[in-house]
C-alpha cells in the first residue's frame, strides 16, 4: 500500500529564515511525486512534479528535490505570503487508476513578519 | 494552469436532504475527475474516480448510494450527497487531470465545497 508521511506537521519560521519540509514515501513504482500548496478553505494549488531521483525543480523561493525514498521542499528566505499548508502526493505506476494521488497529511507552514 | 471550477463553494442544509456539488473543467476536457474529502487539519482522502460516460469507481469504505457521482460530459462531474447527516459535513474537493497536451501527471483542483449539515 502506498504511503506518504510528511514532517514536521507544523512549522513556524521568521521571515527570511530558510528551512526544509520533508516528504517520505513508499510506493510500488513511482510515476510522479507532486507538491501542492493549500490555503485555508481553498483547493490545492499545483507547485511541482518530480519524476526521478536526483531531479530538482525551482519556483521563486521554493525548490523541490527527490530521492528514492523522500522529497524535500526547500524554502529560501520565506515571506509571510508563503504561509500555507504544503501537501506532498505520489502517483503509482502499478495500481489501477494510475492518475490518482495518495496524499500526505501536509505541513502547516507559518511565516511570521 | 488549467482551471477547475467547483460550485457551490459552501452550502448549509438540513439533515435528510440531498446536496449536489458541481465540478467543471473550464478550459480543457477531462475524461477523468476525482472527488476528495478533507476533514479539518487532515489530508485529502480520495472518495471516487469519475470517468466520463461510465460508472464511478469508489474507494473502499465509501458508500456508493450515499455519494452519487455522475460524469455526463467531458467538462462536468457532479457529486450528490444523498440524505445528508451531520457526519457528512466536510470539505469536498474535485480535481481533473490535464491530457490535452500529453499526460503531465499533475491534477488541477477546484476551490472546494464546504458542506455543513445541521
Amino acid at each position: 500500500e502506498d504511503q506518504v508521511t510528511q514532517s514536521p506537521e507544523a512549522l513556524r519560521l521568521q521571515e527570511g529564515e530558510s528551512s526544509s519540509l520533508n516528504c517520505s514515501y513508499t510506493v510500488s513504482g513511482l510515476r510522479g511525486l507532486f507538491w501542492y500548496r493549500q490555503d485555508p478553505g481553498k483547493g490545492p494549488e499545483f507547485l511541482f512534479t518530480l519524476y526521478s531521483a536526483g531531479e530538482e525543480k525551482e519556483k521563486e523561493r521554493l525548490k523541490a528535490t527527490l530521492t528514492k525514498k523522500e522529497s524535500f521542499l526547500h524554502i529560501t528566505a520565506p515571506k509571510p505570503e508563503d504561509s500555507a499548508t504544503y501537501l506532498c502526493a505520489v502517483q503509482d505506476w502499478i495500481i489501477q487508476g494510475a492518475q490518482k494521488l495518495v496524499f500526505g497529511q501536509g505541513t502547516r507552514l507559518t511565516i511570521n513578519p | 494552469g488549467a482551471v477547475v471550477s467547483q460550485h457551490p463553494s459552501w452550502v448549509i442544509c438540513k439533515s435528510g436532504t440531498s446536496v449536489k456539488i458541481e465540478c467543471r473543467s473550464l478550459d480543457f476536457q477531462a475524461t477523468t475527475m476525482f472527488w476528495y474529502r478533507q476533514f479539518p487539519k487532515q489530508s485529502l482522502m480520495l472518495m471516487a474516480t469519475s470517468n466520463e460516460g461510465s460508472k464511478a469507481t469508489y474507494e473502499q469504505g465509501v458508500e456508493k448510494d450515499k455519494f452519487l457521482i455522475n460524469h455526463a460530459s467531458l467538462t462536468l462531474s457532479t457529486l450528490t450527497v444523498t440524505s445528508a447527516h451531520p457526519e457528512d459535513s466536510s470539505f469536498y474537493i474535485c480535481s481533473a487531470a490535464l491530457f490535452g497536451l500529453g499526460f503531465t501527471g499533475e491534477l488541477f483542483f477546484g476551490e472546494g465545497s464546504r458542506l455543513t449539515v445541521l
